[in-house]
């Protein structure tokens, strides 16, 4: 069973500029959750995909963007980019919504730094 | 509001002691607890989890975990410390909210081994 995957592994990008981050989530799961963390931090939670319509989302500016395709991989698209993104971002796949039962599970993440 | 608290923001063990980190949350209804463990550079990798049932729950790498209603905690234990066991953890409590279930996670605890 193939876990979650998430590309690039890194990446440098410029203030102004911006940035897609791609997820593949684990088979079998339909949601996919995108957390950002930052340096020293927990994560926090960016918004959440399921079937491919956004369902939930964290304390962050619309320049924070999603997709959810049909086979339920996803992308981070951030727009405008600020000093303050430079994070490790993190995506979630979990199984479907079951009254909060499920598990999210993680892939190993993207670490932007924004110069 | 729902939060969680990890008081210890770094801890240090010797190889071959016990271990306990402290969790506490606070959540309206019945929480849904875990804890991630990332090592550095790294996504997060499940220990374990807590729906309902038991309170005292096992998970992997020799982990537990005991749930306490009337403290509000989910502290992790581990009787016997090894070196691999040096990372970041993390504890967070599931939000449940019009069909959407986000993570809100701790700051977590750094741990170092001793040899």
């Amino acid at each position: 069973e193939t876990g979650v995957t998430q590309s690039p592994t890194h990446l440098i990008k410029t203030r102004g500029q911006q940035v897609t981050l791609r997820c593949s989530s684990q088979s079998g799961h339909n949601t996919v959750s995108w957390y950002q963390q930052a340096l020293g931090q927990g994560p926090q939670f960016i918004f959440q995909y399921y079937r491919e319509e956004e369902n939930g989302r964290g304390n962050f500016p619309p320049r924070f963007s999603g997709l959810q395709f049909p086979n339920y991989s996803s992308e981070l698209n951030v727009n405008a980019l600020e000093l303050d993104d430079s994070a490790l971002y993190l995506c979630a796949s979990s199984p479907d919504l079951a009254g909060g039962q499920e598990t999210q599970y993680f892939g190993p993440g993207t670490r932007l730094l924004v110069l | 509001a729902q939060s969680v608290t990890q008081p210890d923001i770094h801890i240090t063990v010797s190889e071959g002691a016990s271990l306990e980190l402290r969790c506490n949350y606070s959540y309206g209804a019945t929480p849904y607890l875990f804890w991630y463990v990332q090592s550095p550079g790294q996504g997060l990798q499940l220990l374990l989890k807590y729906f309902s049932g038991d309170t005292l729950v096992q998970g992997i790498k020799g982990f537990e975990a005991e749930f306490k209603r009337s403290q509000s905690s989910f502290n992790l234990r581990k009787p016997s410390v090894h070196w691999s066991d040096a990372a970041e953890y993390f504890c967070a409590v599931a939000f449940l909210s019009g069909g959407y279930n986000k993570l809100i996670f701790g700051a977590g605890t750094r741990l170092a081994v001793h040899p």
